[in-house]
């Protein structure tokens, strides 16, 4: 089973704020930064946020990624359609032997 | 531009070995840094990696599957190998392969993924 927890869903309205938060321990997010993927359905996974907070080139700036203690999140401002799609947390564990562990996923739904 | 591309059987049988190959293009595995992963997605379930291997052939496995899993690289086809033995219908999943350009314990990111492959475990 997942060391990184996300609630199973969100959801919002065009133009809404929405905050999806990712919980972990201190040997995964809080020793190490935290990746975020999108993945929209039917097709395979894409980086959205890399070292906790940066956006790859072609990501829209109303995404943002933070962490604080063993917690990190993840904001999508002012929700769009084209947002609805599974999002995974992801981060390295030093206690697993060396392990990279994603999040249990969140489902996000623009209403 | 920087590609990955899945393939291996769609239809293994229980008890049988799984052999999963990516080959990669636009990019060299021996690359200071380089660092090919394998990721599954059971049916409707989240992201479960499973291994990864270097530039320098280190390779880690998830704990709970490291008795089965064996990874590895053969530069000069561009192809990182993934083994699984034993497979159960539980393993049944689309295996991902994807690209960090650095150690997943640094800073780096699973940053290109290729497009994913679907296995069935089934008698």
């Amino acid at each position: 089973q997942s060391v990184l927890t996300q609630p199973p869903s969100a959801s919002g309205t065009p133009g809404q704020r929405v905050t999806i938060s990712c919980s972990g321990s201190s040997p995964n997010i809080g020793s190490n930064i935290v990746n975020w993927y999108q993945q929209l359905p039917r097709t395979a996974p894409k980086l959205l946020i890399y070292a906790t907070t940066q956006r790859p080139s072609g990501v829209p700036d109303r995404f943002s990624g933070s962490k604080s203690g063993t917690s990190a999140s993840l904001v999508i401002s002012g929700l769009q359609s084209e947002d609805e799609a599974d999002y995974y947390c992801a981060a390295w564990d030093d206690s697993l032997n060396g392990a990279y562990v994603f999040g249990t996923g969140t489902k996000v739904t623009v209403l | 531009q920087v590609t990955l591309r899945e393939s291996g059987p769609a239809l293994v049988k229980p008890t049988q070995t799984l052999t999963l190959t990516c080959t990669v293009s636009g990019f060299s595995l021996s690359t200071s840094g380089m660092c090919v992963s394998w990721i599954r997605q059971p049916p409707g379930k989240a992201l479960e990696w499973l291994a990864v291997i270097d530039w320098d052939d280190d390779k880690y496995y998830r704990t709970s599957l490291k008795t089965r899993l064996t990874i590895s690289k053969d530069t000069s086809k561009n192809q990182v190998v993934l083994t699984m033995t034993n497979m159960d219908p539980v393993d049944t999943a689309t295996y991902y392969c994807a690209r960090s350009p650095g150690s997943l314990y640094s800073i780096y990111p699973l940053d290109y993924w290729g497009q994913g492959t679907l296995v069935t475990v089934s008698a």
